[in-house]
């Protein structure tokens, strides 16, 4: 069955300190592979996406992933993360198509 | 770029009664749509689909219905609320040219069913 794991449901950084958020997925095809964020109480929004070529995909907000085939990982990380990073981190796979299949989510509490 | 508007923002609704959530797409025509819903601990769930005026599809069986009345309009609707209908609601239409999956999402809307 086509899933996706995020095993931290929650994690406390403190401002500056680097960043990995954990991704597992099952898929039974070639995936595509996504990072949405999602601050309180809004939509998500895209951070970066991989599709193919470069398994080291650079998004928005000096966020980075890297695609490892072999451990079926899409971990999304930060080397200093801001304040403002604070938020809830979706990872989702999907393929040749529109509908995505999400995890549950990692929220991230960022200390000063 | 599009734009998704979402009505209302948030809604505190009785167990049994009726429900309409409103979705509407700015800039792009004739956009695939999509609801989610977003429960605690549950992550997103695709409830419906849409490829075009009069075209639904359900992932899930549930106590909710969809409509596309219009080509950017997508109606979420429910006769009886259950208490398990709470939840935020969220529609998204994909990036017109952003390549498969990447979806534009409204801000949401919070229910609660009491």
């Amino acid at each position: 069955a086509q899933s996706v794991t995020q095993p931290d449901i929650h994690i406390t950084v403190s401002e500056g300190a680097s960043l990995e958020l954990r991704c597992n997925y099952s898929y039974g095809a070639t995936p595509y592979l996504f990072w949405y964020v999602q601050s309180p109480g809004q939509g998500l929004q895209l951070l970066l996406k991989y599709f193919s070529g470069d398994t080291l995909v650079q998004g928005i907000k000096g966020f980075e992933a890297e695609f490892k085939r072999s451990q079926s990982s899409f971990n999304l990380r930060k080397p200093s993360v801001h304040w403002s990073d604070a938020a809830e981190y979706f990872c989702a796979v999907g393929a040749r198509t529109d509908k995505l299949i999400f995890g549950t989510g990692t929220r991230l509490q960022v200390f000063p | 770029s599009q734009t998704i508007h979402q009505w209302p923002a948030t809604l505190v609704q009785p167990v049994g009664s009726p429900l309409s959530l409103e979705c509407t797409v700015e800039g792009t025509s004739n956009p695939n749509l999509y609801w989610y819903r977003q429960a605690a601990g549950r992550g997103l769930q695709l409830l419906f689909y849409s490829v075009g005026i009069g075209q639904i599809s359900s992932e899930v069986p549930q106590n909710l219905s969809a409509s596309r009345p219009q080509d950017r309009q997508f109606i979420l609707s429910s006769k009886k609320l259950l208490l398990s209908d709470s939840g935020f609601y969220l529609c998204a239409s994909p990036g017109e040219g952003q390549g498969y999956g990447t979806q534009y999402f409204g801000p949401g809307t919070r229910l609660l069913v009491l």
